[in-house]
């Protein structure tokens, strides 16, 4: 079968660094994504990674190892904004999207 | 659990039919549901939110008369693409929800349709 894991939640302090895993075993890759979705509103797009490597985004940073199987959504200097729970999805070869159940990052100060 | 299904995966239609897409909770019954479109590479643009048993609302700049959606039931929410034209090809996600409001959403696999 297909499944995306990440852990289910994190605590990480303000202004530190954290970085959520995630796995995935599909039938093909497409390229994966990066949500983030605060509590009460839509997800927000953060990031889209379809070749190895690392993609940086300002304080946010994704990087992706097709071989493994394996990606990481990393946030620096973190605030309490980024409290929020963050999505991993995956395209497979037929193009649907197998999605993370999602991580929920709460930052304490 | 919590697994939620679209069907069809993928469709072609010819430009000015009228499409039809399904998003089923399947194992729990889903309060409200959401209707997605999804951009190459980048954002997932809310659509419209539905609650079971009444009408949806449409996001800003969605034309509620292009894109129908119906909530019959708290397990099927169908959104049907009338008159469909090139530009309408994307990506089409959605997700349910327990709750009424914002609250854990469940994702679909996402319908692909095409525009010929």
């Amino acid at each position: 079968g297909q499944n995306i894991d990440q852990p289910t939640e994190m605590t990480a302090t303000e202004g530190a660094i954290v970085q959520i895993n995630c796995t995935y075993q599909t039938s093909g890759f497409n390229g994966l994504f990066w949500y983030q979705q605060h509590a009460g509103e839509a997800p927000t797009f953060l990031s889209y990674n379809v070749l190895d490597g690392l993609e940086e985004k300002g304080r946010f940073s994704s990087f992706l190892s097709r071989s493994k199987g394996y990606s990481y959504l990393l946030l620096k200097e973190l605030q309490m904004k980024d409290s929020a729970s963050y999505l991993c999805a995956v395209r497979d070869s037929n193009y649907q999207l197998i999605w993370g159940a999602g991580t929920k990052l709460i930052i304490k100060p | 659990g919590a697994v939620v299904s679209q069907h069809p995966s993928r469709v072609i239609c010819k430009s000015g039919t009228s499409v039809k897409i399904e998003c089923r909770s399947l194992d729990f019954q889903a309060t409200t549901m959401f209707w997605y479109r999804q951009f190459p590479k980048k954002s997932l643009m809310l659509m419209a939110t539905s609650n079971e048993g009444s009408k949806a609302t449409y996001e800003q700049g969605v034309e509620k008369d292009k894109f129908l959606i119906n909530h019959a039931s708290l397990t099927l929410s169908t959104l049907t693409v009338t008159s469909a034209h090139p530009e309408d090809s994307s990506f089409y996600i959605c997700s349910a929800s327990f709750e009424r409001e914002w609250g854990e959403q469940f994702f679909g696999p996402g319908t692909r349709l095409t525009v010929l």
